[in-house]
């Protein structure tokens, strides 16, 4: 059980490059999520899918991409990278117990991004 | 919108001392209150959470939260820090079971 797998660990990009985020769940959790970290910022939410084929977007969606082809994978795609977008993103997913779902979120390792 | 506030950006104690983070969040109805710790370099961890019962809430570590329905807050305390609790600490909250509504963090520094 490796819980939530986020690669890659660190990516540095050239600005209006794209690329994908990776993560992965082995819970079979059907609550999934991305945020990304800003110092003083706390985390705010990018985007979110409460199961397979479903997504909606969080507080700071533009610029990314989302798809939930599958219960385990949920990957964050950044279409044309800008140095805003520098950031640590983190993926996060959560069980449904007595109805209280997608309260109890366990997190990656996070991915270090540096747009340049 | 809903929010959630902490009060201190940046703590320093040290060892021994006792320890409370200040965390208030805006009415939106049902609230799930947590405190999470992320260490430096590592991933988010829960220390504890409230869903409903007894205000007080014992989580891992030495840790616990006192929720106060009427001051919508949720401080964490913790009698006796110690260097190992060197790291930041946030307060989400979950309105209406919906979306995880985060706080800026609090970082902790204790001194040997």
């Amino acid at each position: 059980n490796a819980g939530v797998t986020q690669t890659p660990k660190f990516q540095v990009l050239k600005t209006g490059q794209s690329m994908t985020l990776q993560c992965a769940q082995d819970m079979n959790h059907e609550y999934m999520s991305w945020y990304r970290q800003d110092p003083g910022m706390g985390l705010r939410l990018i985007h979110y899918s409460v199961g397979a084929g479903i997504t909606d977007q969080g507080e700071v969606p533009n610029g990314y991409n989302v798809s939930r082809s599958t219960t385990e994978d949920f990957p964050l795609r950044l279409l044309s990278a800008a140095p805003s977008q520098t950031s640590v993103y983190f993926c996060a997913s959560s069980y449904s117990r007595g109805g209280r779902w997608r309260n109890i979120q366990y997190f990656g390792a996070g991915t270090r991004l540096s747009v340049l | 919108a809903q929010s959630v506030s902490q009060h201190n950006h940046h703590v320093i104690l040290s060892e021994a001392a006792s320890l409370e983070l200040g965390c208030n969040y805006s009415y939106g109805g049902t609230v799930n209150l947590f405190w999470y710790v992320q260490y430096p370099g590592q991933h988010l961890q829960l220390l504890l959470k409230y869903f409903s019962g007894d205000p007080l809430v014992k989580g891992i570590k030495g840790f616990e939260a006192e929720f106060i329905k009427s001051k919508f807050s949720f401080n964490l305390r913790k009698p006796s820090v110690q260097w190992s609790d060197t790291a930041e600490y946030f307060c989400p909250v979950v309105y209406n079971n919906n979306d995880m509504r985060f706080g800026a963090g609090t970082r902790l520094t204790v001194k040997p």
